[in-house]
């Protein structure tokens, strides 16, 4: 069973297009998360979800915005497509949150695992 | 704020020989420090990461890493390099928190036979 899995795999469309790319996880973990990869290999961290809530929401135009009906599923929807979101977009998972964790847990143990990405290309 | 650097875009090793992967962080607050992978045409995985627990950390596939606080470093070390070591590797930095979290620009390593 696949642990972290997105779809499309592909997404091409036009500009001002609105999309969205679905993220789900079966590992029963409470963080989720959205990065980008751009043509040259950038990585960036988009944002951080802990049981529905917001922990990380970095320089992202308020075009992109995460949904997440439950806490297996963060998905990420993109209005008013432009040509700079071209780009690879990761979904991942972790049980506790990156560089944070609950009072008595030991966040060294936890480990996070991606997704296959999602490949957008914006025409 | 908080900011990582890796020294050296790209990194040729032989294999069997000792690889090496420099990182050094910038951060006002005690850091997460983190090392991620990504095989050619292939997501990310998470090798391995310092959390204010043991300076020396263990990872997956024979890596290592030392947090130095006086050197401001997070190197990735393994002791012999073998073929399928081949792929980018990314360092990061979180605030404790997590609420801030930062990636390196990559190293890519190439181990020649």
């Amino acid at each position: 069973d696949t642990a972290v899995s997105q779809t499309p795999k592909y997404l091409v469309t036009q500009m001002g297009n609105d999309k969205s790319i679905k993220c789900e996880q079966n590992l029963g973990h409470d963080t989720m998360y959205w990065y980008k990869q751009d043509s040259k290999k950038f990585l960036k961290i988009m944002f951080s979800y802990n049981n529905k809530e917001l922990i990380i929401n970095e320089t992202v135009p308020n075009r992109f915005s995460p949904k997440s009906p439950d806490k297996a599923h963060l998905n990420l929807h993109i209005n008013s497509l432009e040509l700079g979101d071209s780009a690879v977009y990761f979904c991942a998972s972790s049980q506790e949150a990156i560089g944070g964790g609950a009072v008595g847990r030991d966040p060294s143990t936890d480990t996070q695992y991606f997704g296959p990405g999602t490949r957008l290309t914006v025409l | 704020a908080q900011s990582v650097t890796q020294l050296g875009s790209h990194v040729s090793v032989s294999e069997g020989a000792l690889v090496l992967l420099r990182c050094n962080y910038s951060s006002s607050v005690p850091p997460y420090l983190f090392w991620y992978v990504q095989y050619p045409n292939q997501g990310l995985q998470l090798l391995l990461k310092y959390t204010s627990a043991a300076t020396l950390v263990k990872g997956i596939n024979g890596f290592e890493a030392e947090f130095k606080k006086s050197e401001t470093s997070f190197h990735l070390t393994k002791p012999s390099a073998h073929m399928s070591d081949a792929a980018e590797y990314f360092c990061a930095v979180s605030s404790n928190t997590g609420n801030q979290f930062y990636f390196g620009t990559g190293t890519s390593l190439t181990v020649i036979p």
